[in-house]
């Protein structure tokens, strides 16, 4: 069972557009929602991240759009450059749960000169 | 300094091998994990450690045994080695338990099994 779905599984867009990516969870009692952003040969690493009881967050050219009553939330990258080329991941975790944190699939993303 | 070091980068193998993955963190964690990266991307976690006592063990093969020595150390030994074992393991560390802030991750070891 998914717990976290993410689409689209690959995206392709100009320098200088908008990046959306998109994912939805099931468990409601999930209370924190990181993105993650990797690099080919390294390892994922923390890009933003938001509490459910925000609708947005943002920071530089990344922003973190929440819907809780949708269970969905979205990373809009604006002015996309190709060197945020990389494969982004959401995730979801509780805190009970002993932190652990489910994965969405990965979302790979081309920005193109 | 490496905040979450793991060693070795790459290991390739042979089929029914032993082999271990050591992993240290130097940012003061309470907590460690072992996460399992397959060949379409994906991430799940394996283990999860927090001050040298298991807290989370998942649906893993018992051929995979992690030991935490100390807080900031985490290795994960694997028998027996399957041609299904070949993936990129992550490490990663997060502050404390139920606190998964700031998690950190190393930067991957590629196992392939021959």
């Amino acid at each position: 069972q998914q717990q976290v779905k993410q689409s689209p599984q690959s995206l392709i867009v100009q320098k200088g557009g908008i990046s959306i990516i998109n994912c939805a969870y099931e468990n409601t009692a999930f209370d924190y929602f990181p993105w993650y952003q990797q690099f080919p040969g390294k390892g994922p690493a923390l890009l933003i991240a938001i509490r459910p009881d925000v609708s947005e967050k943002k920071e530089g050219r990344f922003t973190i759009s929440f819907n809780k009553s949708a269970k969905q939330f979205s990373l809009h990258i604006m002015d996309s450059q190709p060197g945020d080329s990389a494969t982004y991941f959401c995730a979801a975790s509780r805190g009970a749960s002993g932190s652990r944190l489910t994965f969405g699939e990965g979302t790979q993303l081309t920005v193109n000169p | 300094d490496t905040a979450v070091s793991q060693t070795p980068k790459y290991l390739v193998t042979q089929m029914g091998n032993d082999k271990s993955i050591k992993c240290e963190q130097n940012l003061g964690h309470d907590t460690m994990y072992w996460y399992k990266q397959d060949s379409k991307k994906f991430l799940k976690i394996m283990f999860s450690y927090n001050n040298k006592e298991l807290i989370i063990n998942e649906t893993v093969p018992n051929r995979f045994s992690p030991k935490s020595p100390d807080k900031a150390h985490l290795n994960l030994h694997i028998n027996s080695l399957e041609l299904g074992d070949s993936a990129v393991y992550f490490c990663a560390s997060s502050l404390r338990q139920g606190f998964p802030y700031g998690y950190t991750f190393g930067s991957g070891t590629r196992l392939t099994v021959v």
